[in-house]
């Protein structure tokens, strides 16, 4: 079932400006994740945010959380041409349960040289 | 190098002739699964394993198998593949369960079924 939706579902910016990326899901998580997936590629994790977190940082990346609108945004400041790729929010739910991470459908972003 | 890896990368096979596609890592994890993505549909878990021996089936199940005998193999099994599993095949492991760390991907295998 699928659990994040990302928006926008597609993003093309210049080089060096910041994209920021959107995640809404539907029910009370233990944390929430962002990957990135180059075309055709494995997914590579980029950041974790646990539910009593509300902002994360690392490195260009920052991610907020706020769970009373069950929404997360990822922001990518100073894009690179290398941050072309499509990127995937992740959540797991509450309630123990083993079944691992929830996909949304992505964002696909293009960085215009 | 830690690293999740998956073989074969590409596939082309035709319907109802059984195939392995086999996935390896080398971080002693506990735990590791399997996705599949599709245009349109993002990723889905087809099954996961908490550790040796145990498994269970995850939001589309249905035309797979999986094992689990080693901690570090956790092979995908289609007994007989029809078109509709036409899709890219990710592997993932994580330390535990993923809920509370990040998970680690293979390259992905992009089956066909002709």
């Amino acid at each position: 079932s699928q659990q994040g939706e990302e928006d926008p579902q597609a993003l093309s910016i210049q080089e060096g400006e910041n994209a920021t990326m959107n995640c809404s899901y539907k029910t009370s998580i233990n944390n929430l994740q962002w990957y990135r997936q180059n075309s055709g590629r494995g997914l590579v994790h980029l950041i974790l945010i646990r539910s009593n977190e509300r902002e994360k940082h690392s490195g260009r990346l920052r991610v907020t959380l706020d769970t009373s609108k069950k929404s997360s945004s990822l922001l990518i400041t100073a894009s690179r041409a290398a941050d072309t790729a499509s990127y995937f929010c992740a959540t797991t739910t509450s309630g123990g349960g083993a079944d691992g991470l929830t996909f949304g459908k992505g964002t696909h972003l293009i960085i215009q040289p | 190098e830690a690293q999740v890896t998956q073989n074969p990368r590409y596939l082309i096979t035709v319907t109802g002739k059984k195939l392995t596609v086999t996935c390896s890592q080398n971080m002693n994890h506990e735990y590791m699964s399997w996705y599949r993505q599709d245009p349109g549909l993002g990723l889905r878990q087809i099954y996961y394993s908490m550790n040796v021996e145990v498994t269970d089936k995850g939001d589309v199940p249905e035309g797979y198998k999986v094992s689990r005998k080693e901690k570090r193999n956790f092979p995908l099994i289609l007994e007989s593949p029809s078109p509709n599993q036409t899709s890219l095949y990710f592997c993932a492991s994580s330390i535990t369960y993923t809920g509370n760390t990040e998970a680690f991907f293979g390259q992905g295998t992009r089956l066909t079924v002709v």
